[in-house]
Formats: structure tokens, sequence, C-alpha cells
């Protein structure tokens, strides 16, 4: 049973470009959960998806950053225009639909912004 | 914003019981408490959670004081390969959005 599986596990960008991230969350899992990790500091929640819907995005910068889980396909976090600040791991996590409320983490991806 | 706090480091020796502690005085009725452990360059690791009664598996135990307002993480015999952050989170028994945010943990070093 495969994991949360997280694309790319490490992109580089120049400034000004765009970053997309791709999760494919745990089999019969359709909740998904985007977490940002800056350097030497902790894990930041940024938005929680369902299927076609966004649940909470309180954690998203107001521009630039956006996130979506069709009802095909992986979830994507899409960071336009980066800048050096992004530079960051980006951690996706789901969680199953029905009962328990644990939620299971990829591997991350990690951007660097140049 | 994390409802947790937690010593920001802890030492150990490799093969001696660790005991990581998570204050949680504002603990709701319906709040499981988590824990998740972090190595480096990885994802957050689910570890153990519990509701009111102590719990063990197969990496740890965790013990609940009974008023809920603490709880402990006990990790029997440590090795070189539980050196981690350790999380305490909570979470709410419906699950979602909410009790999702991780405080900085304890970043535990185990001495060979």
């Amino acid at each position: 049973n495969a994991g949360v599986m997280q694309n790319p596990r490490h992109l580089v960008r120049r400034r000004g470009q765009e970053a997309r991230l791709r999760c494919s969350p745990m089999k019969g899992h359709s909740h998904v959960y985007w977490y940002r990790q800056l350097p030497e500091e902790g894990l930041k929640f940024m938005v929680y998806l369902q299927k076609e819907n966004i649940i909470d995005e309180s954690g998203m910068p107001k521009e630039r950053f956006s996130a979506e889980f069709p009802k095909e396909g992986p979830s994507i976090l899409r960071i336009q225009q980066v800048v050096r600040g992004d530079s960051a791991a980006y951690f996706c996590a789901s969680s199953p639909l029905a009962a328990g409320n644990t939620i299971y983490f990829g591997e991350g991806s990690w951007l660097t912004v140049v | 914003d994390a409802k947790t706090t937690q010593p920001n480091s802890m030492e150990s020796n490799e093969e001696e019981p660790v005991h990581l502690p998570c204050n949680h005085s504002t603990i709701s009725g319906t709040d499981y408490i988590h824990w998740y452990r972090q190595l480096p360059s990885q994802g957050p690791e689910y570890v153990i959670h519990g509701l009111t009664s102590n719990v063990n598996n197969r990496m740890a135990s965790l013990a609940i004081a009974e008023d809920r307002k603490s709880s402990t993480l006990i990790l029997h015999r440590a090795t070189l390969r539980d050196a981690a952050v350790y999380y305490c989170i909570l979470r709410p028994a419906g699950g979602g959005a909410d009790g999702l945010t991780f405080g900085k943990g304890t970043h535990l070093i185990i001495q060979p």
C-alpha cells in the first residue's frame, strides 16, 4: 500500500518562474493537506482540501499561491512568480474520509529559488 | 498557535528509555493527543495517538494524565535512529482543519 507520493522531490526555480508541486494521497484517502517548512523552522499549515473543494486555506499566502485537488489526478500546489523566500520544504499529507483523524505525510518537495 | 507545550530539546543515551513530555492544559473533551516525529530531511511520521487511556504500539507508549492536561511519549529503548524532532498535537475527534498546527517540537538527541 503506497504512502503519500510527492513529486518532484527537489525543484530549482529562478526568481519569477512558476513552481508546481504534486501530491498523490494514500489509496482511499480523500483529504489532502499542504504544509510548508522553512529552514530551521517548524511545520506551518497552508491548506486543507477534499476532492474539488478547498476546505481551509487560512495558512496560504494571499498572493501567488494556489492549491487544487481535482476529481481525477493528484493535488497540485502552485506557486507563481517565485521569490527567494519561497525556498522551503513543502509537505503533503492525507487522511481517510471516514473515521480516524491521523494524517500521513509524504517525503516532501524541496524548492530552491535561485 | 500550537495548543501544546514541549521542551525545546532533550538528550538521552542509546538503549535507555526516553520520556518526552507534553503539556496541553487547554485540551477539550473531544481532542485526541497525537504524536509525530520528523527525522532529518524527511516528512513527519505518525507515532501514536490516544484519548484517555494509555496506549502502546510497536513504536512507543503514550501515557496520558488523568486530567488529560499532559501526556508523555515513552520510547522504551532508544536507538540512534530515534534521534528526531517529536511533535505533540491535539486533533479533534472529527478531524478536519482544526488541530493541524505543529509547534516547534522537542529535538531528541541520542548519545551512543
